[in-house]
């Protein structure tokens, strides 16, 4: 199974501001995907992010509010811009098809 | 259409009991039925996982059965234990976009 690391691991921002999650793999992966985690809830995938193309977002999720960037075959980055209260969640991204790992995920609380 | 259903919400067993969570979904073009074990502060963990050619696959105290035609499956834990205690997600995953959608989970909580 694959490695996983994120960072940050959380992270108290404030209205308006902007968050950049990276995702490092310690391996080369094909397929990378970012989820959301909302307190006690179940995990929603915002976008798949695949190297050397656009990412793929899911319905109610929007490049503006999420870029993504994928830049090589082990790290992807998340950004949260222009944070709002209920974007406070937990940020995972997950790796692999068929079997899929994920990361330790970022706690993000926006005041 | 891509929803997946989960049940039961919570689930209370005694040490040493089996535990149960069904999941039924409607997606044809899901293959692959993961289930994933979660706790507190920690990422999701794939625990056990099927495809939809067999019916049944047991991983030490973790079994899942399968059922093609209805549509559902479910994880099966024997000999339950305090150390199981957490949230388990049901998931599937489809043919194109390779992504998961997950149940709504299930915290488990094993008595001593």
């Amino acid at each position: 199974s694959a490695v996983i690391s994120q960072k940050p691991s959380r992270d108290i921002c404030q209205r308006g501001t902007s968050l950049t999650i990276q995702c490092q793999v310690d391996s080369q992966v094909t397929m990378m995907f970012w989820y959301r985690q909302q307190p006690g809830q179940s995990l929603t995938l915002i976008a798949t992010a695949n190297q050397g193309s656009e990412a793929t977002y899911e319905s109610g999720f929007v490049i503006d509010k999420f870029p993504i960037s994928r830049p090589n075959l082990t790290f992807s980055t998340l950004t949260v811009s222009n944070m709002s209260p209920e974007d406070s969640s937990i940020y995972l991204c997950s790796v692999g098809e068929y079997e899929q790992f994920f990361g330790p995920g970022t706690r993000l609380t926006v005041l | 259409q891509q929803q997946v259903k989960q049940s039961p919400q919570s689930l209370i067993v005694q040490k040493g009991g089996i535990s149960i969570i069904n999941c039924a979904y409607e997606n044809t073009a899901f293959d692959y039925f993961p289930w994933y074990q979660q706790f507190p502060g920690k990422g999701p963990a794939l625990l056990i996982a099927i495809r939809p050619d067999v019916s049944e696959k047991k991983e030490g105290r973790f079994t899942i059965s399968f059922n093609k035609s209805a549509k559902q499956f479910s994880l099966h834990i024997m000999d339950s234990q305090p150390g199981d205690s957490a949230t388990y997600f049901c998931a599937a995953e489809d043919t194109g976009r390779r992504a998961l959608t997950f149940g709504s989970g299930t915290r488990l909580q094993v008595q001593p």
